[in-house]
C-alpha cells in the first residue's frame, strides 16, 4: 500500500537555527498538509498546500515557517530559526481529494523535532 | 467554543466490553468525518470514515448527527489491543481541505 514517507526520524538543532523537515507525499495525492504535535497535547493544524500554494494556515504557521514543493515528489517544511517551543512531532500528511467526498488525510511517521 | 471537542477519558474497560465515544464540532458546514486511532508517540491512522447514514466496519460502528453536530464511534467486543488514543477529525469552512482534530480519547482495555 502507497504510503507517506517523512525524513528524518528525529532531528536534534539548537534554538536559533534552520531545519527543514521531508516529506514525500502519496504519489497520486494532490493535497499535501504539515501538522505537529506537541508532545501530551492534540494533534494541530498548520497548513495546507494544493495546486503548488497554500490554500490554508494556521496562527501558528507565522513567517518563520514555510513550505515548498521543489520538485514532483517532495513537500518540506522550513522552520528559519526554531525556538524551544518548536520542540514537537511533525506530520506530514497528504489525501487524494482533499474534504469531498471523505477523502481521508494519510500521514508520515513524523519527524520528532527537538531544539536545545 | 472548540472547532471539535471529545471526552479525553480514560475509558478503562474489560476485554470484550462495548465502549461508545462521541465527539461534536462546531462548524455546521462540515463535510467530511473521520475516526482515526493514535498509539503513543505514533502517527495517527484511518480507523473509519463517517458517512450520513453510519457504517460499519467489523467490531466498529461510526454514526454522524448532523442536526446535534456530533459523531460517535461504538466499539463491540473490545480486544487489549484496541488500547489506544481515539482522535475525531472534521473538516472545516470556508476552506473544506482543512481538518481539525480533536484532543482525543483514551481507551485502556484491560485483560
Amino acid at each position: 500500500e502507497p504510503e507517506v514517507t517523512q525524513t528524518p526520524s528525529h532531528q536534534v538543532t539548537q534554538m536559533g537555527q534552520e531545519v527543514i523537515l521531508r516529506c514525500v507525499p502519496i504519489s497520486n495525492h494532490l493535497y499535501f498538509y504539515w501538522y505537529r504535535q506537541i508532545l501530551g497535547q492534540k494533534v494541530e493544524f498548520l497548513v495546507s498546500f494544493y495546486n503548488n500554494e497554500i490554500s490554508e494556515k494556521s496562527e501558528i504557521f507565522d513567517d518563520q515557517f514555510s513550505v515548498e514543493r521543489p520538485d514532483g515528489s517532495n513537500f518540506t517544511l522550513k522552520i528559519r530559526s526554531t525556538k524551544l517551543e518548536d520542540s514537537a512531532m511533525y506530520f506530514c500528511a497528504s489525501s487524494e481529494k482533499g474534504g469531498q467526498d471523505n477523502s481521508p488525510l494519510h500521514f508520515g511517521n513524523g519527524t520528532r523535532l527537538t531544539v536545545t | 467554543r472548540k472547532e471539535v471537542e471529545q471526552d479525553p477519558g480514560p475509558f478503562n474497560v474489560p476485554e470484550g466490553a462495548t465502549v461508545a465515544f462521541n465527539c461534536t464540532y462546531s462548524n455546521s458546514a462540515s463535510q467530511s468525518f473521520f475516526w482515526y486511532r493514535q498509539d503513543c508517540r505514533k502517527e495517527p491512522k484511518l480507523l473509519m470514515s463517517v458517512y450520513s447514514s453510519g457504517n460499519e466496519d467489523g467490531r466498529f460502528t461510526a454514526q454522524l448527527n448532523r442536526a446535534s453536530q456530533y459523531i460517535s464511534l461504538l466499539i463491540r467486543d473490545s480486544k487489549l489491543s484496541d488500547s489506544a488514543t481515539y482522535l475525531c477529525v472534521v473538516n472545516m469552512a470556508p476552506n473544506f481541505n482543512k481538518f481539525y482534530f480533536g484532543s482525543g480519547t483514551k481507551l485502556n482495555v484491560k485483560p
